[in-house]
């Protein structure tokens, strides 16, 4: 059972490039997360989707877009990154209810130079 | 709008005491809450869930509780050890929206 994979692990931009994180889980899930991690901070919110078919912006959207491309996979675009964008990024996946806990991908550290 | 506050940022005790992490939230209409780790450097590991409906639960040395009229969680982690130290992080899920919010944390040192 892989949970929530993230792609890549490790990415190096190029300030003013795009690139796309991909994000997929096989439990089901309806609601997936996009969130990004800076030194000494905890998880800010950029885009989540509470179900297929639906996106909302979190706290730090500016400069990323998502797509729920099905109940599996959702994934965050970057269209021109910006060294600000150098940071950790974390996906997660859960279902609507208070059941269930959130799983998390493993993280992508992005640096953008 | 949810906010999820976490006083301290940074602790730090002698091994062996005991430690309580304190987590605070502006809107109690929650479907759970969620306690996790992190190391340095790493992603993170689930510690314990609180649903909505509960008012604690335990895993080993760890206790969660949770007080949701007063919008409120604590983490106890009891006679603690060198290998507890890490950064813990709560996350609280709103009924409306299943939104996830985290709190910034707090930095535990267990001094041996």
């Amino acid at each position: 059972n892989a949970g929530v994979t993230q792609t890549p692990k490790f990415q190096v931009l190029k300030t003013g490039q795009s690139m796309t994180l991909q994000c997929a889980q096989d439990m089901n899930h309806n609601s997936m997360y996009w969130y990004r991690q800076d030194p000494g901070m905890g998880l800010r919110l950029i885009y989540y989707s509470a179900s297929e078919g639906t996106t909302d912006k979190g706290e730090v959207p500016n400069g990323y877009n998502v797509s729920r491309l099905n109940k599996r996979e959702f994934s965050l675009r970057l269209e021109s990154a910006a060294p600000s964008q150098t940071s950790v990024y974390f996906c997660a996946s859960t279902k609507t209810g208070q059941e269930t806990e959130a799983f998390f991908g493993q993280g992508t550290r992005l640096t953008v130079v | 709008k949810q906010e999820v506050t976490q006083i301290p940022a940074a602790l730090s005790v002698p091994e062996g005491e005991n430690l309580v992490l304190n987590c605070s939230f502006t809107d109690s209409a929650i479907y759970n809450l969620q306690w996790f780790r992190q190391d340095p450097g790493k992603g993170l590991t689930s510690l314990l869930l609180i649903q909505s409906s509960q008012r604690e639960q335990t895993s080993g040395r760890l206790n969660a509780s949770l007080d949701k009229s007063s919008g409120r969680s604590t983490l106890y982690i009891a006679a603690s050890q060198p290998g507890d130290s890490a950064t813990y992080l709560c996350a609280v899920r709103e009924a409306a929206g299943n939104k996830l919010t985290f709190g910034g944390g707090t930095r535990v040192l267990v001094k041996p």
